[in-house]
């Protein structure tokens, strides 16, 4: 099946830095990109939604000069925490979507996740 | 207002001990409805799509069902590696843009 590839696993950085996730579609040219966060024994809360070469759409509540969304192709995605703080720790994952048809032919793959952890 | 909404939170069964998971939805123009598995640390792994009432799909001991309100994620005689949080979602539309609503979650364990 598709794959979608998320890095890194797990990243640990000081107050004030700024880090960056990347998500690629390994073997399919994703249609959109989704980043969704996760706290622990929560849903996963959708972030954004961005389409390859087009500006992200931003989940309300969600800043867009926080977290940074850059698809520059179709198979590549990123996300960049700016200037986090404690409270940006989380998971983030994020997932890529192609569509052959209407939605019922939508495939939706998820990468593996990312733990943030901000000192 | 769209909402997804599983129960019960967590479940605790025995090895063998079969049992349901449910997902309830209140979205207009149901399009959809996606059942995932993850485990812990891990991304969410694709289990089923249904899209319209009375469709019922399996896989190994898993058998997920949908009606106008509702699914129902069915596990027969489940094994400890069958032990993980259970997602289901729904598609809404914004325009031609798409997004899945999450429900929180069914925290299984499966004891040997």
């Amino acid at each position: 099946g598709a794959v979608v590839s998320q890095h890194p696993s797990r990243v640990i950085c000081k107050s004030g830095t700024s880090v960056k996730i990347e998500c690629r579609s390994l073997d399919f040219q994703a249609t959109t990109m989704f980043w969704y966060r996760q706290f622990p024994k929560q849903s996963l809360m959708l972030m954004a939604t961005s389409n390859e070469g087009s500006k992200a759409t931003y989940e309300q509540g969600v800043e867009k000069d926080k977290f940074l969304i850059n698809h520059a192709s179709l198979t590549l995605s990123t996300l960049t925490v700016t200037s986090a703080h404690p409270e940006d720790s989380s998971f983030y994952i994020c997932s890529a979507t192609v569509r052959t048809g209407g939605w019922e032919d939508e495939k939706l793959f998820f990468g593996s996740g990312t733990q943030l952890s901000v000192l | 207002e769209d909402q997804v909404t599983q129960s019960p939170e967590a479940l605790r069964l025995q090895e063998g001990e079969s049992s349901s998971l449910n997902c309830s939805y209140t979205v207009s123009g149901l399009r959809g409805l996606f059942w995932y598995r993850q485990d812990p640390g891990k991304g969410p792994e694709f289990l089923f799509t249904l899209y319209s009432a009375g469709e019922e799909k399996e896989k190994e001991r898993l058998k997920a069902t949908l009606t106008k309100k509702e699914s129902f994620l069915h596990i027969t005689a489940p094994k400890p590696e069958d032990s993980a949080t259970y997602l289901c979602a729904v598609p809404v539309f914004s325009g031609n843009t798409g997004k899945l609503i999450f429900g929180q979650g069914t925290t299984l364990q499966v004891k040997p």
